[in-house]
């Protein structure tokens, strides 16, 4: 089975960090994905980790310790427009993404 | 270059109607997943369709079937609708190589259909 764990809810100051975590348990593993989703759009890419380590990307990185099934997504410089939710999808099986429930984050002023 | 097109953006239907979805994969895409998404909730898999077949499915009733047709675009029918079956439906294409997909940001999602049913 798929398990995949990520906090509902956060709030955070525009211009400040947040960190969203994210546990797994899964039959396979191949990879960790972030995605952002505005409500009623697509979720659109934000990182891919395959190894251990710290992935950056301008404001955003991302996190994976496949030993301990972890992953965190950082965002800095928070803008008023990173209010979204924040999506974390393992691959696994055939090469299928299993998603948590997703973080709704919200920014404020 | 085209993204992942859907259609119908919006559709409302009656309990106990059927439904049929469409997506169309990426340029240079060959495989489909479908999700459902619950207001709220992450999306959940329902099935992969890669070569016209069935490659994988979740832990969905049969009354979800799908199609994949020769030029990789690919159909969600839905029967015997119930009201929990509203929800945001997406559909995700990748590129299939030999040691598995087109990873990284392989994966593309389409807009989804918004399916009510009242």
């Amino acid at each position: 089975g798929q398990n995949i764990d990520q906090p509902t809810e956060m709030t955070a100051t525009e211009g400040a960090i947040v960190q969203i975590n994210c546990t797994y348990q899964t039959s396979g593993f191949n990879g960790l994905f972030w995605y952002q989703q505005h409500a009623g759009e697509a979720p659109t890419f934000l990182s891919y980790n395959v190894l251990d380590g710290l992935e950056e990307k301008g404001r955003f990185s991302s996190f994976l310790s496949r030993s301990k099934g972890y992953s965190y997504l950082l965002l800095k410089e928070l803008q008023m427009k990173d209010s979204a939710s924040y999506l974390c999808a393992v691959v696994s099986g055939a090469n299928n993404l299993f998603f948590g429930t997703g973080t709704r984050l919200t920014v404020i002023p | 270059d085209a993204g992942v097109t859907q259609s119908p953006t919006h559709l409302i239907k009656t309990r106990g109607q059927q439904v049929t979805l469409r997506c169309s994969p990426k340029s240079g895409h060959d495989t489909v997943s479908w999700y459902q998404q619950a207001l709220g909730q992450g999306p959940q898999f329902i099935f992969q369709y890669y070569e016209e077949e069935e490659r994988q499915r979740g832990n969905f009733p049969d009354r979800f079937s799908g199609h994949q047709f020769p030029n990789y675009s690919s159909e969600l029918n839905v029967n015997a609708l119930l009201l929990g079956d509203s929800a945001l439906y997406l559909c995700a294409s990748s590129r299939e190589t030999g040691s598995g997909p087109l990873i990284g940001s392989g994966y593309t999602f389409g807009s989804g259909t918004r399916l009510t049913v009242v």
